[in-house]
């Protein structure tokens, strides 16, 4: 079964700092990995989609790698701000069959404040 | 620009009444699914369905029921609501559950089952 785990649970920061949390999963035959941002009270909102061939994908401060044979990502942010705080969620996907068709796995996320 | 969008946001139902959460997406995805989120547990699969007319259940769907008329929505439905329910819920979409492809969520349904 695939399991998904993120360290740290949660990081606090002064602004600035560069700063990376750490997604893992137990089973590597998985077709993509996201990364989302969820706001308190809030949904989901992707950042970053990493397919399996893929390495790495960036999207302005957000750096996201992906070692699949390790079941390893990270997802690297830049020049951290305020307005970074929010809790980040990776899931991957795997495709599945029968009850698990389609569904994505999440980690628990990290909560992430950055601190004026 | 609407993506996935849910309705309603906040709801407070009594223990035995039901409920339906809607959710409609503009994007013609023929993947759409149900997730429940609870503290300290993550996100879980409750139903799902690849197109319309046909839907089958995920990982946790006593308790609830769907259906999927039209391709554009997927109503999520509660017959005897528990206090169990209590639980934030999203909709998501994708294209199809093959691979390369990317999920879209929508901004959830508080529920509060009293």
């Amino acid at each position: 079964k695939q399991e998904v785990t993120q360290i740290p649970a949660a990081l606090s920061v002064p602004e600035g700092e560069n700063l990376v949390l750490n997604c893992s999963f137990t089973d590597s035959a998985i077709y993509n990995l996201q990364w989302f941002r969820q706001d308190p009270g809030k949904g989901l909102t992707s950042l970053l989609l990493i397919q399996s061939s893929q390495r790495e994908q960036t999207s302005g401060r957000l750096n996201a790698s992906l070692d699949k044979s390790s079941g390893r990502s990270t997802l690297y942010i830049a020049a951290s701000q305020p307005g970074d705080s929010a809790t980040y969620l990776c899931a991957v996907f795997i495709g599945g069959r029968g009850s698990t068709l389609g569904r994505l796995y999440f980690g628990r996320g990290t909560q992430l404040t950055v601190w004026p | 620009n609407a993506g996935v969008t849910q309705t309603p946001k906040f709801q407070v139902l009594k223990t035995g009444q039901s409920m339906t959460l809607q959710c409609a997406q503009d994007m013609n995805h023929e993947y759409m699914s149900w997730y429940r989120q609870d503290p300290g547990m993550g996100l879980r699969l409750i139903h799902y369905s690849v197109g319309a007319g046909i839907t089958d259940q995920g990982e946790v769907p006593n308790g609830y029921n769907v259906s999927r008329s039209t391709t554009e929505d997927f109503p999520l439905r509660l017959l005897s609501a528990a206090p169990s329910q209590t639980s934030v819920y999203f909709c998501a979409s994708r294209t199809n559950p093959g691979r390369n492809t990317e999920a879209f969520f929508g901004q959830g349904t508080r529920l509060t089952v009293v």
